[in-house]
């Protein structure tokens, strides 16, 4: 299994400027998340999903819009680049077990607002 | 305001000794505690998993402990090498939440082992 994958790995952007970040599982999790992390904070949980068709906001979903039309897919939308969202990002992916599950993460993505 | 703490912010340490990095939660209740490895440039990788019940966990060279009465955690690393210089991030999943995993995470310990 390839786990999870996301891409592009970097990306710049300048202000107001659109961009969709993919992010893949091929280990048939129903629960998909997307996160970013900001240097020397924790991660923060923007959006995340259940299963196709269900999505949810997270802690800081401002700024972003996600889809989940299969159980495989969770691309993350920006729609307009701001400076503050300079950050990377992570997508993960987990299967519901008793509560104890496992989240497992893809490589990331860096993104750069200039 | 529900946190986790971690502590210390960095450590250098030779190759072959023990560490131990230290986390506090404000969490409560809780449903488990989790200790994640995250090299430089890649994703979190999960190392432990324990519920409030739960006093330790190991994997490999790896010990987790939990004292829920204090609300803290531990990591202790045996054995030290160069492949565990990395960011170690502690992580709280709240009893609430209903069917979502809202976790909490640390801001991490950055290990240096030199050897």
């Amino acid at each position: 299994n390839a786990g999870v994958t996301q891409t592009p790995k970097f990306r710049i952007l300048k202000i107001g400027q659109s961009m969709t970040l993919q992010c893949t599982q091929d280990m048939n999790h129903n629960y998909m998340y997307w996160y970013r992390q900001d240097p020397g904070m924790g991660l923060k949980l923007i959006y995340y999903s259940v299963g196709a068709g269900i999505t949810d906001k997270g802690e800081v979903p401002n700024g972003y819009n996600v889809s989940r039309s299969t159980t495989e897919d969770f691309p993350l939308r920006l729609e307009l680049a701001a400076p503050s969202q300079t950050s990377v990002y992570f997508c993960a992916s987990s299967y519901r077990d008793r509560g104890t599950d496992t989240q497992y993460f893809g490589p990331g993505t860096r993104l750069t607002v200039l | 305001k529900n946190q986790v703490e971690q502590s210390p912010q960095s450590l250098i340490i030779l190759e072959g000794k023990n560490c131990t990095l230290q986390c506090n939660y404000t969490v409560s209740p809780f449903s488990n505690l989790r200790w994640y490895k995250q090299d430089t440039g890649r994703g979190p990788v999960s190392l432990t998993i324990m519920t409030f019940s739960e006093n330790t966990k190991s994997n490999g060279r790896y010990t987790a402990t939990l004292d829920a009465d204090t609300k803290q955690s531990s990591l202790h690393i045996t054995a030290s090498q160069l492949s565990d210089s990395a960011s170690y991030i502690c992580v709280v999943s709240p009893s609430y939440g209903g069917a979502t995993n809202k976790l909490i995470f640390g801001t991490g310990t950055l290990l240096a082992v030199q050897p």
